[in-house]
């Protein structure tokens, strides 16, 4: 059973336009994050938020904004999509756990997008 | 500032052992990860290490040098399915910040 899902799996869009991805989760944690993948630079943060209405910047957050309206679901939107935000996005969640825990993120499957 | 090294790519034979290493220099230190992702899927967890030492968890075991800054993953007896790419990821300070991951090895299993 699919505990984090992405929507959509893949997307091809134009430049200007505005993109939203969704993630959703039944896993009932508390955090959950955004990165892309690009070849050669691994994962990087973009958004990530540790509860409802929390939210926080990454790494590379501009040109990107997210909404946290239910545990459950974290969604990131490109304002206005540009060709080199061409890449692999992943949305993970975490449990802030007990301390001591390893508390590991575990990723939903990934958006491809590409933007022409 | 955060940085987390490990080879681009490494080459093994089926049935052999490869060892892929991890440096890191972080503002702090509060566990280290290890992941593996194959090709277009998602990065799946494999180890996790806060303490010094090795954990060894069947074919895979994963060893910490926290004053040296220090990680390797070990895999034995390879098999053509361990092709992927391997993660290693810091969390730099105590539970409430991201993983922080350096670039990945790729690596190849051949026959």
């Amino acid at each position: 059973d699919a505990d984090v899902t992405q929507t959509p799996r893949n997307r091809i869009t134009k430049t200007g336009k505005r993109i939203m991805l969704e993630c959703s989760q039944t896993k009932g944690h508390d955090r959950m994050y955004w990165y892309r993948q690009d070849p050669g630079l691994g994962l990087r943060l973009i958004y990530y938020s540790f509860d409802v209405k929390d939210i926080n910047k990454g790494e590379i957050s501009d040109g990107y904004s997210v909404s946290r309206q239910a545990q459950a679901k974290f969604s990131l939107s490109l304002e206005s999509a540009i060709p080199n935000q061409t890449a692999l996005y992943f949305c993970a969640t975490s449990d802030p756990g007990l301390a001591g825990g390893s508390n590991e993120q575990f990723f939903g499957p990934g958006t491809r997008l590409t933007v022409l | 500032g955060q940085n987390i090294d490990q080879p681009t790519e490494m080459t093994a034979t089926e049935g052999a052992i490869v060892q892929i290493n991890c440096t890191y220099q972080t503002s702090g230190f509060n566990g280290l990860f290890w992941y593996q992702q194959h090709a277009g899927e998602a990065p799946t967890f494999l180890s996790y290490n806060v303490l010094d030492g090795l954990e060894e968890k069947g074919r895979f075991s994963s060893f910490l040098s926290r004053s040296k800054g220090y990680s390797y993953l070990l895999l034995k007896e390879l098999q053509m399915k361990d092709s992927a790419s391997y993660l290693c990821a810091v969390r730099p300070i105590s539970g409430n910040t991201p993983l922080v991951f350096g670039k990945g090895t790729r690596l190849s299993v051949i026959a």
